[in-house]
This record gives C-alpha cells, sequence and structure tokens, in this order.
C-alpha cells in the first residue's frame, strides 16, 4: 500500500516561495506520475503539475512560478511556488497517477488512471 | 480549459436509495481520461472510477459510472451512510487537468 507524506511550512510570507516536500513509500519513485494539487474554498481542486521520471507538466496558470522536481535516492519529490499572494492559501496535496495497459478493437495502448494515491494535505497559509 | 459542469450541487438522498450525479464537459473528452473521486470532511479525495467506467481496486460494485463525448454520469445504486459525501469529476484529457467543483451528497 502506497503512502505519500506532505511536509513544509504552514504560514509563508506574501512575495516568499512556497516549498513543499512529498515523501513516497514506493519501492521506485521514478515510474508513474508524481503531482501536486490544492484546494481552497474560493477555487476547488487544482491541478497544479506534475514530474514524470525528469519531465515535467505544469497548469499554464501556474507555470511561471512553479517547479516541481524529484529527489529519486530520497523517494521525494518537491513543490515550489514562488511569488505567492493570498491566493495561494490552500490546502496542498501530492498524489500520484498510475498507467495501466488495455486493449480495444483497434489495438493495445496505456491509459493514466486518476489520481489513485493522495498524500492526506498539508494547509499552507500566505500572511504577513 | 476543459469545464467541468457537475449537477446537482447538493442531492438530497435517504439511505439505501439511487444517486444520479451528472459531469458535463465545455469540449468532447476521449471516455480514457474522465475520472470519479469521493472526498469526506478533512479527508483527501479517492479514486472511485478511471476511464469512465472502470472501479479503482477496492471501490464497491454499488459504484458505476457512464457517459462519453460531454455528458458523464455516476451512480450510486442503494446509498450506504458512508457514501454521504462529496464527488468531483476530473478530466486527463486536455491540460491543465481540470475538476468540477463537486456535487455534495446529504441525508435527507
Amino acid at each position: 500500500h502506497v503512502q505519500l507524506q506532505e511536509s513544509g511550512p504552514g504560514l509563508v510570507k506574501p512575495s516568499e516561495t512556497l516549498s513543499l516536500t512529498c515523501a513516497v513509500s514506493e519501492d521506485s519513485i521514478s515510474n508513474f506520475y508524481w503531482n501536486w494539487l490544492r484546494q481552497s474554498p474560493g477555487k476547488g481542486l487544482e491541478w497544479i503539475g506534475y514530474i514524470h521520471y525528469s519531465s515535467t507538466h505544469y497548469n499554464p496558470s501556474l507555470k511561471s512560478r512553479v517547479t516541481i522536481s524529484v529527489d529519486t535516492s530520497k523517494n521525494q519529490f518537491y513543490l515550489r511556488l514562488k511569488s505567492v499572494t493570498a491566493a495561494d492559501t490552500a490546502v496542498y496535496f501530492c498524489a500520484r497517477v498510475s498507467e495501466e495497459g488495455y486493449c480495444n478493437k483497434t489495438g493495445c495502448t496505456t491509459r493514466l488512471t486518476g489520481f489513485d494515491y493522495w498524500g492526506q494535505g498539508t494547509l499552507v497559509t500566505v500572511s504577513s | 480549459e476543459i469545464v467541468l459542469t457537475q449537477s446537482p450541487g447538493t442531492l438530497s438522498l435517504s439511505p439505501g436509495e439511487r444517486a444520479t450525479l451528472s459531469c458535463r464537459a465545455s469540449q468532447t473528452i476521449s471516455r480514457s481520461f474522465l475520472a470519479w473521486y469521493q472526498q469526506r470532511p478533512a479527508q483527501a479525495p479517492r479514486l472511485l472510477i478511471y476511464a469512465a467506467s472502470s472501479r479503482a481496486p477496492g471501490v464497491p460494485d454499488r459504484f458505476s459510472g457512464s457517459g462519453s463525448g460531454t455528458d458523464f454520469t455516476l451512480n450510486i445504486s442503494r446509498l450506504e451512510p458512508e457514501d454521504f459525501s462529496v464527488y468531483y469529476c476530473q478530466q486527463h484529457d486536455n491540460s491543465p487537468w481540470t475538476f468540477g467543483q463537486g456535487t455534495k451528497v446529504e441525508i435527507k
């Protein structure tokens, strides 16, 4: 059973950088898509981006401020969000997306399964 | 950006009743890229359905998904007490991946 655990400061000052870590109890963090998401009352659930092997993909609305990285030796991946404002106050989640093979009439391929494992979430408040 | 609109916003039902939740996309989505989640208070979302109709491991068979194109449905055949939660649909066909605003299933 895979476990993910977020950690990091619960309070960040406006204009500073939000930094979070997600520790993964997985034999190999190199597989799968490792994601960051957030949830706030005003904006609901929002996908921030993922890292897959060394390739990253970000939500265009946050792309200029976001960096997701991974340390495979520690089985951890990271979120950095710079120049934060009060609008970045949210519960931040890390989550995994898997890939599975499937076949239909036209042949066999792979598809993503959705966010199948989540961390418990960590509240980050942006305030001076 | 694909906008997912869920309806109704709140569904008031009794245990044992059937729940039907709707998710409408602002443009066509491949069936392979539509998922449903359950979220209980103070918990992370839980994957229920992926690829529109495939149940995630461990999900009871009272949960089923259907639909294609722009219209997708989550059905809960007989509500159990633990099913009264908020449900979200989500697409990963186009970037950015997006979620609906949620449907709350509450006890009548």
